[in-house]
């Protein structure tokens, strides 16, 4: 079946402009996160939705940084007035209901350069 | 908070076996997870540990010691395919159910 789509692959933009990312979960898959990945780093915690509950925004890193889950599937990921160390690879995951084993699904991320 | 420990670099030959280590300070431990990830690729899910003791997936084993808090993975007839990160990972808190991860161990495979 499909996995994680996101989009746009790769996004090049310049200081000070919004951009918008976008994740599409697995069908099915209620929990969905926001990570960021610094060039050979881990990765970092951003945003995490679960169902209908009120989304944990304890890693979004600034107040330039928000994100939305529409409809419980897609979620955008939304950078006001980006900076250059806003550049990563920002990618989504989803898991499905009732996981133990803690399971996310990746998508392959969206490449921000900010120049 | 949490904070997990790994080797940056790990080099190793075809055939051969390599573990890579991992130790963890989390509040509310739920478990112990890997992810394996190739350049420009998306992190895949390798394996998860909840309990004390050894997991094998085919080439794949991981261990866990809560005691210690302390795991590892480890590969096996090793290949070249498997040269890639590896990042072991915890659940971020109780409560939370988004993954705190390390820095990731570059495994190189060389002929």
């Amino acid at each position: 079946g499909a996995g994680v789509s996101q989009s746009p692959s790769n996004k090049v933009t310049e200081k000070g402009k919004d951009v918008e990312l976008r994740c599409d979960p697995i069908s099915g898959h209620t929990a969905l996160y926001w990570y960021r990945q610094s060039l050979g780093q881990g990765l970092e915690f951003l945003i995490y939705f679960q169902g209908n509950s009120a989304p944990d925004k304890s890693g979004l890193p600034s107040d330039r940084f928000s994100a939305e889950r529409t409809g419980g599937s897609v979620s955008t990921l939304t950078i006001q007035r980006t900076q250059q160390e806003d550049s990563a690879v920002y990618l989504c995951a989803s898991s499905p209901p009732a996981s133990p084993q803690e399971t996310q699904y990746f998508g392959p991320g969206t490449r921000l350069l900010v120049l | 908070g949490q904070s997990l420990e790994q080797p940056s670099e790990v080099t190793a030959v075809e055939g051969a076996i390599v573990q890579i280590n991992c130790t963890y300070q989390t509040s509310g431990f739920y478990g112990l997870s890997w992810y394996q990830q190739h350049d420009g690729g998306a992190p895949t899910f390798l394996s998860y540990n909840a309990l004390d003791g050894l997991e094998e997936t085919g080439r794949f084993s991981s261990f866990l010691s809560r005691s210690d808090s302390y795991g590892y993975l480890l590969l096996q007839e090793l290949q070249m395919k498997d040269s890639a990160s590896y990042f072991c990972a915890v659940r971020g808190g109780t409560g939370r159910r988004a993954l705190t991860f390390g820095s990731g161990t570059r495994l190189q495979v060389q002929p």
